[in-house]
């Protein structure tokens, strides 16, 4: 089985600076990540993914993740956010051995405070 | 047209009433699923469908049952609303595991 911990519930910050939102996993067998944004009052949708190769993966928005196996975490940052990045975000893993079910961390809220 | 959509948008309705959230999508794809979504818990899945005939508990499926009508239509019922089911409702569909989700705009549920 696999679990989710976005350290951070809500993350402040202000317009153009940067940000980093944690994400840290367990499993038991490698696993697929995932980053979605919730914007107010809609559903969610994909960031970025990773599911191989570089560990670096660059999304939708400027936003990027970096894989790190050793330490099981997948963080989130953008160089310089702006008042439209305020939304929640879900960091999720599915098992690349268990094609069925997606598990989501509880959410980060970014506030981008102009 | 969005490619999920789900109906009602918003309800509220009374303890003990019965409900259903109707969820339809134009993806093609055989996967969908139900997840209720409560503040500082994300989402949680409450039902998942491969296919037609294929339909599985997620990991709060008490007080929930699902209806897969075809392909394109996933529906979530609650027999006898209660308080603790206020929330917010989401379907999703995919085309494999590896493959993201795509959410409907979701559905908020009071039951009073």
């Amino acid at each position: 089985a696999q679990s989710v911990t976005q350290l951070d519930s809500q993350v402040p910050v202000f317009e153009e600076a940067p940000v980093e939102l944690r994400c840290n996993y367990s499993s038991s067998v490698s696993v697929y990540l995932f980053w979605y944004v919730q914007y107010p009052n809609q559903g969610l949708q994909l960031l970025l993914k990773y599911l191989s190769g570089s560990t670096l993966v660059k999304g939708i928005n400027g936003f990027e993740a970096e894989f790190n196996k050793s330490q099981t975490s997948f963080h989130l940052r953008k160089p310089s956010v702006h008042i439209s990045d305020t939304a929640e975000y879900f960091c999720a893993v599915i098992g690349k051995t268990s094609y069925d079910k997606v598990i989501f961390g509880p959410g980060t809220s970014l506030s981008v405070i102009p | 047209d969005a490619d999920v959509t789900q109906t009602p948008r918003n309800r509220i309705t009374k303890t003990g009433k019965r409900i259903m959230l109707e969820c339809s999508q134009t993806k093609g794809h055989d996967r969908m699923y139900w997840y209720r979504q409560d503040p500082g818990l994300g989402l949680r899945l409450i039902y998942y469908s491969f296919d037609v005939k294929d339909i599985n508990k997620g990991e709060i499926s008490d007080g929930y049952s699902v209806s897969r009508q075809a392909q394109a239509k996933f529906s979530l019922s609650l027999e006898s609303a209660i308080p603790n089911q206020t929330a917010l409702y989401f379907c999703a569909t995919s085309d494999g595991g590896r493959n993201e989700q795509y959410f409907g705009p979701g559905t908020r549920l009071t039951v009073t």
